[in-house]
């Protein structure tokens, strides 16, 4: 058990439509980071917040949007959901931003994403 | 530009045997370079990391990797493989000017060990 928790786990939901994916960062860890993963794209980085501020933007689509909150916890918003959103989202957490550290970064077990 | 390469697709190893999987990279400054492993229907473990100092990185179970500068590679082995080893296994790397600390990853490398 990585400490970083994600929910839901499975999520099924169809075209057009909006979802929130949760995610809880491990005790202490000012920074969280969402990836995708699916068969075509592998795995890719999407976006990175620190301690409530965005940090770093990878590949992700103007559908997608993502915040972190207070607690830490951040939640990746997905809209206008299609079939080729369908995918593993995992979140990851470190202590720092980044930086010359080389901090681990500890993943979730993931939220499935099924769009029919 | 960053990127990971893992060649193969799948390696198959007998149980007892060694096993390698591979890994180049490509950063512009010096790398930060890590391995986890997929295990079906779970999330990314952590099994090791290099960030500077000894070329040979020891992990979680009983799994090692050594960094080569020169050949920008960074091979991950084990001694003695197990049935339970068998995995999706991702090479990740970031550079020193990396922007805050996204992972770049490889496209995974399935391996299956077997009785």
């Amino acid at each position: 058990d990585s400490g970083v928790t994600q929910t839901p786990k499975h999520l099924i939901t169809a075209t057009g439509q909006r979802v929130t994916l949760r995610c809880s960062p491990r005790s202490g860890d000012l920074s969280v980071y969402w990836y995708q993963q699916s068969l075509d794209q592998g795995l890719q980085f999407l976006i990175q917040y620190y301690n409530g501020e965005e940090r770093a933007k990878g590949n992700i689509l103007e559908r997608f949007s993502a915040q972190q909150f207070p607690d830490l916890h951040s939640e990746l918003n997905l809209s206008s959901l299609e079939l080729g959103d369908s995918a593993l989202y995992f979140c990851a957490s470190t202590p720092r931003e980044g930086g010359p550290g080389g901090d681990t970064q500890y993943f979730g077990p993931g939220t499935r994403l099924t769009v029919l | 530009a960053q990127s990971v390469a893992q060649p193969e697709d799948q390696v198959n190893v007998a149980e007892g045997n060694p096993l390698t999987v591979k890994c180049t990279y490509s950063v512009s400054g010096n790398p930060y370079l890590f391995w986890y492993v997929q295990y079906p229907n779970r999330g990314l473990q952590f099994l090791l990391k290099y960030i500077t100092g000894d070329n040979l990185v020891k992990g979680s179970y009983g799994f090692e990797a050594e960094f080569n500068k020169s050949q920008t590679s960074f091979h991950l082995k084990k001694p003695s493989a197990l049935v339970s080893d068998s995995a999706l296994y991702f090479c990740a790397v970031r550079d020193q000017y990396n922007q805050g600390g996204k992972l770049i990853f490889g496209q995974g490398t399935e391996l299956s060990v077997k009785p």
